[in-house]
């Protein structure tokens, strides 16, 4: 069965720090990876999406996400944290045929 | 830009009243979806549609009913509620790719006492 994993419910980063959140899944079949941001009180907001191609995938903000097949990882990362990234960040899975999984969520604090 | 609208942002019932949460989207998306957010959990699909008229069971279905009368709107019923259905619902859109959501609402907070 497939499942994605997220390592750590809270992320704590000082401002310009480098930001990394960690994901795992674990599927048969190499999945469409997501990572997704939710502000408090709002919806998700989709950051990025790997479908096929390049490993190495660029969103919105300034995060990117690589995915390792043999490590069968997906983890989110910015070079230099802003106050303003503070928010839950959810990464997904999916294999087709409306059964995209979610992680359970990070928490990111930046700190000033 | 309306996106994806949820109505109501905020409810209380009681065990056992029924409510209708509205969703609807000004993108001509082809598919919607209904979710559950419960802290440590996640997102978890309770039906979605691919269409006008269809409608689909997703991983926790029961305790509600959807409908899609027309392809902007989506309706999630709860015709019964219990506690267990205490949550943020979130509903979603997309254009196709497979059922992945891509616009989400804000959200509506659901307590059942």
């Amino acid at each position: 069965a497939q499942s994605v994993t997220q390592l750590g419910s809270h992320v704590s980063v000082s401002e310009g720090a480098l930001v990394l959140l960690r994901c795992n899944y674990s599927s048969s079949v190499p999945p469409y990876l997501f990572w997704y941001v939710q502000y408090p009180n709002q919806g998700l907001q989709l950051l990025l999406k790997y479908t096929t191609g390049a490993t190495l995938v660029k969103g919105i903000n300034g995060f990117e996400a690589e995915f390792k097949k043999s490590e069968t990882s997906f983890h989110l990362t910015k070079p230099s944290a802003h106050m303003s990234d503070a928010a839950e960040y959810f990464c997904a899975g999916d294999t087709g045929g409306f059964k995209t999984i979610f992680g359970a969520g990070t928490r990111l604090f930046v700190k000033a | 830009n309306a996106g994806v609208t949820q109505t109501p942002k905020f409810r209380v019932l009681k065990t056992g009243q029924s409510m209708t949460l509205l969703c609807a989207q000004d993108m001509n998306h082809e598919y919607m979806y209904w979710y559950r957010q419960d802290p440590g959990m996640g997102l978890r699909l309770i039906h979605y549609s691919v269409g006008e008229g269809t409608t689909a069971k997703g991983e926790v279905p029961d305790g509600y009913n959807v409908s899609r009368l027309k392809k902007q709107n989506f309706l999630l019923g709860l015709e019964s509620a219990a506690p267990s259905q205490t949550s943020v619902y979130f509903c979603a859109s997309s254009y196709g790719e497979g059922g992945q959501p891509q616009h989400f609402g804000d959200g509506t907070r659901l307590s059942i006492l």
